[in-house]
């Protein structure tokens, strides 16, 4: 079945820690986006993918950065987590042309103590 | 600064009758617009979408309203049901693909 995953759902850590949020898709898409959202807000775009080898920084500033070797991976990471880092990550994909929806994962709820 | 804004942060509305969740946009760029809807700790999950060239896009029970004189969108439920309660973001994105989003509006459906 063709969907979008995101591991792990939840995540707890400590400050100065290194971690690594996993998004994947089957769908064969080329566009894959790195979202951030805190409660009762927009979802800010703060990374996004075009194509393998293809990152952008999205219009939201964030210290977190993403890689894209393969098609259906798209790993954002952060050096060293701290408590600002607190918020929920999620991942979309979603097919080249125009006029295409993105479809979401079921996003990383991240808290940093 | 924020392009896309949902003005009302909830809206309770009664099983059956009409929802009308409202949007409202600043970038003239923008030619797609989407609705999509949110449960608690879960991704957000596309709804409906319409195109600038359109004023009027129905599924089902959804239909969605683009005035771009006015640079407003709606959304309307009818009719309601308890499985739409939920926060709805409303989205835009111009040729780069790109989405904005609104700040969302959560809707509960009484019964």
């Amino acid at each position: 079945e063709a969907d979008i995953y995101q591991t792990p759902r939840y995540l707890v850590i400590g400050t100065g820690k290194k971690i690594t949020l996993e998004c994947s898709q089957t769908m064969g898409h080329d566009k894959m986006y790195w979202y951030q959202q805190d409660p009762g807000m927009e979802l800010h775009l703060i990374h996004y993918s075009y194509g393998v080898n293809s990152t952008e920084k999205g219009d939201l500033s964030s210290e977190s950065t993403v890689s894209r070797i393969r098609t259906e991976h798209f790993p954002l990471t952060l050096e060293s987590a701290r408590p600002s880092h607190t918020s929920q990550y999620l991942c979309a994909s979603s097919e080249s042309g125009t006029y295409n929806e993105q479809f979401f994962g079921p996003g990383t709820r991240l808290t940093v103590l | 600064d924020q392009q896309v804004k949902q003005n009302s942060p909830s809206l309770s509305v009664q099983e059956g009758r009409i929802s009308i969740l409202n949007c409202d946009y600043t970038n003239s760029m923008f030619d797609y617009f989407l609705w999509y809807k949110k449960y608690p700790a879960e991704g957000p999950t596309f709804l409906i979408s319409i195109s600038s060239i359109k004023d009027k896009n129905e599924d089902g029970r959804f239909t969605v309203f683009l005035n771009k004189s006015a640079k407003h969108l709606s959304l309307h439920i009818v009719p309601s049901q308890p499985g739409d309660s939920a926060v709805y973001f409303c989205a835009a994105s111009a040729t780069d693909y790109k989405l904005s989003f609104g700040a969302g509006t959560t809707v509960t459906v009484r019964a």
